[in-house]
């Protein structure tokens, strides 16, 4: 089945500046890769997705880029505030009977400082 | 709009002492419905899904067991809790067609095994 690798598992950055999170995947067939934001005692939230029929995707402040060849996804996150500290989790499709199944990388922890 | 509503919100039980979380959405008809379970610090792991009422597939084996009885509810259940079983359990849903790997999770509910 579908594996997923997500790089960093920690990642400080101070405010203002960028950070990029990192995931591969295994399956050639995966075509969606969404990523959750996670606050602590909260659930996970669809920040951003992306298909496999494109190669960029930006919402605001964030950025996600896919390289189908090389079968990596990453989401950029710019000019990061204090509210965008949270874990991050990339995660890949892979078709299961009639729904679909995600899996899901191990998580980034984000931290941003002031 | 969905809504999805998990209960109870957190639960502290005894090793060996039976458990049902519960899961229902409202607002949406059919949704594939899904269990996720993310250890403290850990990634999400799905452990089932259901694409209609009264059938429910099995990903991962846990000694839990789920029910579809209706259309907007999900139920998630074991007769005998094991010290593992402590985690955060999600429920979440997705639409059909095109958008079915999409999830939406519920808020959660905090299982704590003692």
């Amino acid at each position: 089945g579908e594996q997923v690798e997500q790089l960093p598992s920690i990642l400080r950055v101070q405010e203002g500046s960028s950070a990029s999170i990192n995931c591969s995947y295994e399956d050639s067939a995966s075509n969606y890769f969404p990523w959750y934001k996670q606050e602590p005692g909260e659930n996970p939230k669809l920040i951003i997705d992306i298909r496999s029929n494109m190669e960029r995707k930006q919402i605001q402040e964030l950025i996600v880029l896919l390289d189908k060849k090389a079968k990596r996804f990453s989401l950029h996150i710019t000019d990061t505030q204090p509210g965008d500290s949270a874990m991050y989790f990339c995660a890949a499709s892979e078709r299961q009977g009639g729904s679909a199944k995600l899996i899901f990388g191990e998580g980034t922890k984000l931290t941003v400082s002031s | 709009a969905q809504t999805i509503h998990q209960w109870p919100v957190a639960e502290i039980k005894a090793v060996g002492s039976p458990l049902s979380l519960g899961c229902t959405i409202k607002g949406k008809s059919s949704p594939n419905l899904y269990w996720y379970w993310q250890a403290t610090g850990g990634t999400l792991q799905q452990l089932f899904y259901s694409i209609t009422v009264g059938q429910v597939e099995s990903v991962v084996q846990l000694n839990l067991s789920a029910s579809r009885p209706k259309d907007d509810q999900f139920i998630l259940s074991t007769e005998k809790l094991l010290l593992s079983h402590s985690g955060f359990y999600l429920c979440a849903w997705s639409p059909l067609g095109t958008s079915a790997e999409t999830l939406y999770f519920g808020s959660g509910t905090r299982l704590t095994v003692l």
